[in-house]
């Protein structure tokens, strides 16, 4: 199974500043990683696709980049409504797996 | 609009067998694929399965043994059976729509139901 490991566990900021989140690959993955971010009690929300590739409707503060093992979850200017958790995952292999989350919270 | 939609029974006895169903609805189930995928109580996602547009399926390997996962497109419903429930199996169940393109599956999920608590307790 890829393996994916996310860092840091939480991260608390205050609105404005811009954060990177990170997630690593157990093994190379190309760029068949997805990130998603979930608020409390809701479902999982897509934000970019393969590794950087923009979704339709999600604010351009959010970018990603990487390839192979190391991935990189960018948010230019944290807003109030940014404070929930993040995943990210892979489908490089078609066992898919997430990473455990970083907690984005408001210091 | 795209939509899916979990129900299930809410609480299983230990042993049983779960079954749950995502009906959907604003695209067909035989241009889109359909996951399943769980988070037990304060933790992470786990992929569980997947049917894929041309009715081929995939499973999580630590739970295959356990898992049957099925369509009815007359109905755009996509079914999943477990068996052998633990309480360990406690869990929010969502599905989740992949894109196929061309027969290969996209493998990010680009729209989710709201999710079926499924709690298992005798």
């Amino acid at each position: 199974n890829i393996v994916l490991t996310q860092s840091p566990a939480t991260l608390s900021v205050t609105p404005g500043e811009s954060v990177s989140l990170s997630c690593r690959a157990s093994q190379s993955i190309s760029t068949s990683i997805h990130w998603y971010q979930q608020k409390s009690n809701e479902s999982p929300r897509l934000l970019i696709k393969y590794a950087s590739q923009s979704i339709s409707g999600i604010p351009s503060r959010f970018s990603g980049s990487g390839s192979g093992t190391d991935f990189t979850l960018s948010i230019n200017r944290v807003e109030s409504e940014d404070f929930s958790i993040y995943y990210c995952q892979q489908s490089y292999s078609s066992l898919y797996t997430f990473g455990a989350g970083t907690k984005l919270e408001l210091k | 609009q795209v939509q899916l939609k979990e129900s299930g029974p809410g609480l299983v006895q230990p042993s049983r067998t779960l079954s749950l169903t995502c009906t959907v609805s604003g695209f067909s189930l035989t241009s889109y694929g359909v996951s399943w995928v769980r988070q037990p109580p304060g933790k992470g996602l786990e992929w569980i399965a997947a049917i894929w547009s041309g009715g081929s399926t995939d499973y999580n390997s630590a739970l295959k043994s356990r898992l049957s996962i099925s369509r009815d497109t007359s109905k755009s419903q996509v079914l999943l059976k477990m068996n052998s429930l633990q309480t360990e199996d406690t869990a929010m169940y969502f599905c989740a729509r992949s894109y196929v393109y061309y027969g290969f599956p996209l493998g990010y999920f680009d729209f989710w139901g709201p999710g079926t608590m499924v709690t298992v307790s005798s």
